[in-house]
Order: C-alpha cells, then structure tokens, then sequence
C-alpha cells in the first residue's frame, strides 16, 4: 500500500462547478500538507500549505486536513477552465523534508 | 526572479550513453531536491541536499544513478549507462529553511532512453 492513495481520475466538470479532490495517507507523522498544481509540461507550483489539522481558504480555493481520519480535501469554487490541471496532494513529517506525493489527479474544466 | 533552471528541457538519446542533468537552484535556497516523475509511480523523490551536502538518497534507484552538488548554485543528476527504463521527466526543486517554505520546482527535463 502507498503512503499516499489519491484517485488520479480524470475527473471532468463544467465551468462554474464546486470540484472535490482528496487524498487519504497511511504515516501518522505527517503534520505538513500541501497542494500543488501542474500544468502540462510544467513543474508542479504550490497552491495551498497548511500544518495540522483544519482548513485553509485562499481566494476559490480551500484546503481541508482531519488528521484523524487521514484524510485531506481541496476543494475548488466556481472552476474556470484555467483551472485545469493536475492536481497533487503532497506531504512530509517535518518542515522542509522530505514530501511524499499523491499520484496526481487530472481535472478538465469544460467551458 | 529567476526561478529552478533545469537544462536541457527535452533529451533523446540511445540506450547504453551517459546522461547529464543539470540545475540551478533558487539564490539562498539551501535545500535541493532531485525527482522523477512516469505516468506509473508519479512524483518519487530521488534524492536531496541541504547546504550542498546530499541528506538522503534512498530514492535512487540503482547505482547507475548518481547526484552531485559542487557549490550552491548547481547540481547535476547522471545517468550512466542510461535504460529505456529511466525515460520519465526529471524534476528539480529547491527550498529555504523556514517556516512554511514550499518547495519551487523547475519545468523538469523529458527524457527519452531508446
């Protein structure tokens, strides 16, 4: 089993849509999550960071993290089709470490 | 600001040869990270470096693989000799210490072993 499990799609949404993308882990030690976005053949680029449990909003974008469960959310309001990318949950033990990936989950924003 | 330079963006080259990558971290990042990235494994980090001293290399994957960081501002990944098999895009990132510092990754190197 992988440390990291997230569903790598593609998932598929019209504009405007409120898009869920989740990761669940295995490693209890992790306290640092993030989300990045990739766009094709770019490198991934950090869209939210959060430590511990709770939620983190920016703008269209909200980062959920319930430790308990071990399960992370980013969820993604009014999707534009800018919007479309891969999106990756990644995660480490300790500030700056190392970061184990989610595999990476492909969303289409259609207009 | 300029940001992670990774050269080249695209190498082909035939199985056997030896492949250089190169990259240039962030100015007063201290932390650099080497990943690979296929459609099968995704993003696996291959091996990193903090103040140009390599830290954990446990991702590599065999003795073909090789990393070094001769200053601050430069590292190199090779390959040699290079497989099919380690066709895939190769990713840099870099880092500073301190509190919520996210890694800025470059826009990798695609590499294809025929």
């Amino acid at each position: 089993q992988k440390e990291v499990e997230q569903d790598p799609g593609p998932l598929s949404v019209p504009e405007g849509a409120i898009v869920s993308l989740n990761c669940t882990y295995s490693n209890s030690a992790f306290q640092y999550f993030m989300w990045y976005r990739q766009y094709s053949r770019k490198g991934p680029e950090l869209l939210m960071y959060t430590y511990s449990s709770g939620n983190k909003e920016d703008g269209r974008f909200t980062a959920q993290v319930d430790k308990s469960s071990k399960y992370i959310s980013l969820f993604i309001r009014d999707s534009q089709p800018s919007d479309s990318a891969t999106y990756l949950c990644a995660m480490s033990a300790v500030e700056g470490g190392k970061l184990i990936f989610g595999q990476g989950t492909e969303l289409s924003v259609k207009p | 600001d300029a940001g992670v330079i990774q050269s080249p963006r695209h190498e082909v080259t035939e199985m056997g040869q030896e492949v250089t990558l190169r990259c240039k971290p962030i100015s007063g990042h201290d932390y650099l990270f080497w990943y690979r990235q296929t459609m099968m494994r995704g993003l696996e980090l291959l091996i990193y470096f903090n103040n140009n001293v390599p830290i954990d290399d446990s991702g590599m994957p065999e003795d073909r693989f090789s990393a070094k960081m001769p200053n601050a501002s430069f590292s190199t990944l090779k390959i040699q000799p290079s497989e099919p098999r380690d066709s895939a895009v190769y990713f840099c990132a870099s880092t500073t210490t301190g509190r919520n510092q996210p890694q800025h990754f470059g826009d990798g190197t695609r590499l294809s072993i025929l």
